[in-house]
């Protein structure tokens, strides 16, 4: 079956950038894309952006978008997000979610990762 | 950006009431509209996609309508594992916006 597992809590500070994971398993890797959705203490689901893990091509929304990479590693089944110049308001449970191979309106978020809290501190 | 507003932003129900949800969009994309329910601590489940298709496994007491611009989020027979919160998505354009949620809680 399906399993996205994301990597564990991370605690930075203002300005430091974060890298998370997203490992996928039992499906094909490559068949399919990953989105990215946060969520701060308390608030609703914002979605920060999509990879194709067939082609690599991205779709960041604009508020993120100076300051976000999405990558994949196709030997590792793994999506990575790094999001840079962090600041208080980005402590938040990010999780990934399996999207399409192409950028499409007819996509729905079955299956997502267990979710990663990051905490920006100082 | 497409801008979703869900009513109520919360209510309170019984066991066995019917409740319904709607979620408004600032321009319509047709049926390109997905609900989730999320509980504390926990990843959102997808329970319907495009509008009304039930998600795979998930209770025929959900139900979903509507297009263009107005979907609704119904809920029959209300049942205390339903008391959770509900977040409409469209997903016809980037960025792919939620919903600020529904929180359903018991009366």
């Amino acid at each position: 079956q399906v399993h996205l597992v994301q990597s564990g809590s991370e605690v930075t500070k203002p300005g430091a950038s974060v890298k998370i994971s997203c490992k996928s398993s039992g499906y094909t890797f490559t068949s399919y894309g990953i989105s990215w959705v946060r969520q701060a203490p308390g608030q609703g689901l914002e979605w920060m952006g999509w990879i194709s893990t067939f082609n690599g091509d991205t779709k960041y929304s604009e508020k993120f978008q100076d300051r976000v990479t999405m990558t994949t590693d196709t030997s590792t089944n793994t999506a990575y997000m790094e999001l840079g110049s962090l600041r208080g308001d980005d402590t938040a449970v990010y999780f990934c979610a399996r999207d399409l191979a192409f950028f499409v309106p007819t996509v729905y978020f079955e299956f997502w990762g267990q979710g990663t809290l990051v905490t920006v501190s100082s | 950006d497409i801008q979703m507003t869900q009513s109520p932003s919360s209510l309170s129900a019984s066991v066995g009431d019917r409740v319904t949800i709607t979620c408004r969009a600032s321009q319509t994309f047709s049926s390109y509209l997905n609900w989730y329910q999320q509980k504390p601590g926990k990843a959102p489940i997808l329970l319907i996609y495009t509008a009304s298709n039930l998600h795979s496994g998930v209770t025929s007491r959900f139900s979903g309508s509507g297009s263009g611009t107005e979907f609704n989020l119904t809920i029959s027979d209300l049942q205390p594992e339903d008391f959770a919160t509900y977040y409409c998505q469209q997903s016809y354009n980037a960025p792919r916006t939620f919903g600020q949620g529904t929180r359903v809680d018991v009366k």
